[in-house]
């Protein structure tokens, strides 16, 4: 009953440096997404997929790369990581558009 | 109006104590409502899903208000455990932008013993 997993869970990166960031769902769920928060703040929206093979721009896309080839995974990349990205990293997925988002435990990625 | 506000607190209660949160909403089409807590730099977790006139779930009990555009979430004998950061959720009409949800900023609930 793994739900949603994140991977890696911690990861210092120097600025320059590329990574990319896995979410992995076992519940069959359409849409995926990909959110930031930073200390104090509330979540936003990076990118989000509607299904496989799709992906669509949030909030704060800029200096982030998604892609969605297989339904249960959505990868997040960063080309050239820069210390603004520090942050917390959720994924979430959910079956349909009525239905609430299950979230993964989060990766913590700090760039210095 | 911000399309989904809360009060950010924090709310410092006693033990026992019976607290209430409300969350306000600008697009009266929208769908889907929902409570989640956040405990400090973990992710939200599902407290509660509110479909249509409200639910209660043991301690909980969650409300929705379409007329006046608004969802509140009530606990009663609060417990150390429920200090946390409660969110507000919306889930957008159908049509552009249904696929994103709306969180609010959460509003912050400490229990004091």
């Amino acid at each position: 009953n793994a739900g949603v997993t994140q991977t890696p869970k911690f990861r210092v990166l120097k600025t320059g440096q590329s990574m990319t960031l896995l979410c992995a769902q076992d519940m069959n769920h359409e849409y995926m997404y990909w959110y930031r928060q930073d200390p104090g703040m509330g979540l936003r929206l990076i990118h989000y997929s509607v299904g496989e093979g799709t992906t669509a721009k949030g909030e704060v896309p800029d200096g982030y790369n998604v892609s969605r080839l297989k339904k249960q995974n959505f990868l997040l990349g960063l080309e050239s990581a820069a210390p603004s990205q520090t942050s917390v990293y959720f994924c979430a997925s959910r079956d349909r558009v009525e239905q609430p988002q299950h979230f993964g435990d989060g990766t913590r990625l700090s760039i210095l | 109006r911000k399309e989904v506000e809360q009060d950010p607190g924090p709310f410092n209660v006693p033990e026992g104590a019976t607290v209430a949160f409300n969350c306000t909403y600008s697009n009266s089409a929208s769908q889907s409502f929902f409570w989640y807590r956040q405990d400090c730099r973990k992710e939200p977790k599902l407290l509660m899903s509110v479909y249509s006139s409200g639910n209660e779930d043991g301690r909980f009990t969650a409300q929705l208000n379409r007329a006046s555009q608004y969802i509140s979430l009530l606990i009663r004998d609060s417990k150390l455990s429920d200090s946390a950061t409660y969110l507000c959720v919306v889930t957008p009409p159908p049509g552009a932008g249904s696929y994103q949800l709306t969180f609010g900023k959460g509003t912050k609930l400490s229990v004091i013993p």
